[in-house]
């Protein structure tokens, strides 16, 4: 059965680089998270939708940080003007419905900023 | 969301031991989520047990949850080299939607 799968698997950006990281999550699900891990860390909350919607984007570390979902299906979360303190595996994770169910996780993106 | 905070941070030990953990939360729950985090297979679901649960069996795993001192664990028995990963608990408050919030997390060593 198909899981979330994440897109690309690496990327290595040189510094100011703009970067576009897919998502796509297990069919059906209405909702759909992704997460900021550095190395050593836990997973940081970024931005959260509900279908097409983008119901929270507290975590979003600036506003070079930017994500989307247009069908409510696949999502991309761009950075532009990259620097080295966005280098971190970027987790993405969708569930049935988000109401404190439990979340399926992608294999991840490693960005690496030099 | 709040962030439970996982101990010991670190636990080494050799297969066929069992390994606890524990994780602390501070404000009143809906559920709480054990996840676990390998290299092989990245960040997987172990569990959830609800508020008025009070114990919950999944294979050779066992989580407790003492909602009186906002504490749970996580208990794995007879251990195995694969189980070797870092352990993540995330308690889910009351709300529309759950965001995860992770501490740094137990990272367990078995040991062959």
């Amino acid at each position: 059965g198909a899981g979330v799968s994440q897109s690309p698997r690496y990327k290595v950006a040189k510094r100011g680089q703009d970067v576009a990281l897919r998502c796509d999550p297990i069919s059906g699900h209405v909702s759909l998270f992704w997460y900021q891990q550095a190395l050593g860390q836990g997973p940081e909350f970024l931005t959260y939708f509900q279908n097409e919607a983008q119901l929270d984007k507290s975590g979003l570390p600036s506003d070079r940080f930017f994500a989307e979902r247009p069908e409510g299906s696949v999502s991309t979360l761009k950075i532009q003007r990259t620097q080295q303190e966005d280098s971190a595996v970027y987790l993405c994770a969708s569930s049935l419905d988000g109401r404190a169910s439990e979340q399926f996780f992608g294999p991840g993106t490693r960005l690496t900023v030099l | 969301s709040q962030q439970g905070e996982e101990d010991p941070q670190a636990l080494s030990i050799q297969e066929g031991e069992n390994a606890t953990m524990n994780c602390s939360y501070k404000t009143s729950i809906n559920n709480l989520q054990w996840y676990r985090q390998n290299s092989g297979r990245g960040l997987v679901h172990l569990i959830l047990i609800r508020s008025n649960e009070r114990e919950k069996h999944s294979g050779r795993l066992r989580v407790t949850l003492d909602t009186s001192k906002k504490s749970s664990s996580l208990l794995i028995t007879a251990s195995r080299a694969a189980d070797t990963a870092s352990y993540f608990c995330a308690p889910i408050e009351d709300s529309g939607y759950s965001t995860l919030t992770f501490g740094k997390g137990t990272m367990l060593l078995v040991s062959p």
